[in-house]
């Protein structure tokens, strides 16, 4: 069954250092969104993607974050300059034309020190 | 604005008893429903969802919800609870092709 991927698993980092959060989404889907769920809480929308471009995004997603799909595989998420509280577990999600429901990835833990 | 609720932070249920893990919805227009669990160190794993039809819909490993439109609820269900059920449930909710909000999540413990 294909599965949406997510690289890497684990990221520790320094703060004001910049990250960049991998997806390699389902193939057929058109979809694409990156979730972060801090320790604890709730899992939460950053941002949506559609057609090479973003089409919804919260006001967590500040001037900070930005996703690329760099080459109609991956979909990345970059951090410019990661603060404490960037520390959070990030999820990638694709969904298919047609379909409902968002298929997610593992996760990638970020730790910021 | 568009809401979920899932009011116990907790269930816990003896192995063989019937659960439910309740959720509570607040979405303008028509709701797109979504159960999902999710296991230690892993990602959202999808259930079930409700997008249209029958109000009792049926997922994955035995679970069921019930959409009750009156009541804005979308409640999960399993009639006999396995240990394996253990984990954290997230009920989820959108109107169609917009971003997911979900509840806090709700920490199933099956004792055996």
């Amino acid at each position: 069954e294909p599965e949406v991927t997510q690289t890497p698993s684990h990221q520790v980092t320094q703060m004001g250092q910049e990250v960049i959060l991998r997806c390699v989404p389902i193939s057929n889907h058109l979809y694409f969104y990156w979730y972060r769920q801090i320790l604890g809480q709730k899992v939460e929308f950053l941002v949506s993607f559609y057609n090479n471009e973003i089409s919804e995004k919260s006001e967590i997603f500040d001037d900070q974050f930005s996703v690329e799909r760099p080459d109609g595989s991956n979909f990345t998420l970059k951090i410019r300059s990661t603060k404490l509280e960037d520390s959070a577990m990030y999820f990638c999600a694709s969904i298919g034309t047609g379909s409902y429901e968002q298929y997610f990835g593992p996760g990638t833990r970020l730790t910021v020190t | 604005a568009q809401s979920v609720a899932q009011p116990e932070d907790q269930v816990n249920v003896a192995e063989g008893n019937p659960l439910t893990v309740k959720c509570t919805y607040s979405v303008s227009g028509n709701p797109y429903l979504f159960w999902y669990v999710q296991y230690p160190n892993r990602g959202l794993q999808f259930l079930l969802k409700y997008i249209t039809g029958d109000n009792l819909v049926k997922g994955s490993y035995g679970f069921e919800a019930e959409f009750n439109k009156s009541q804005t609820s979308f409640h999960l269900k399993k009639p006999s609870a396995l240990v394996s059920d253990s984990a954290l449930y997230f009920c989820a909710a959108d109107s169609g092709n917009t971003p997911l909000v979900f509840g806090k999540g709700t920490r199933l413990s099956v004792i055996a």
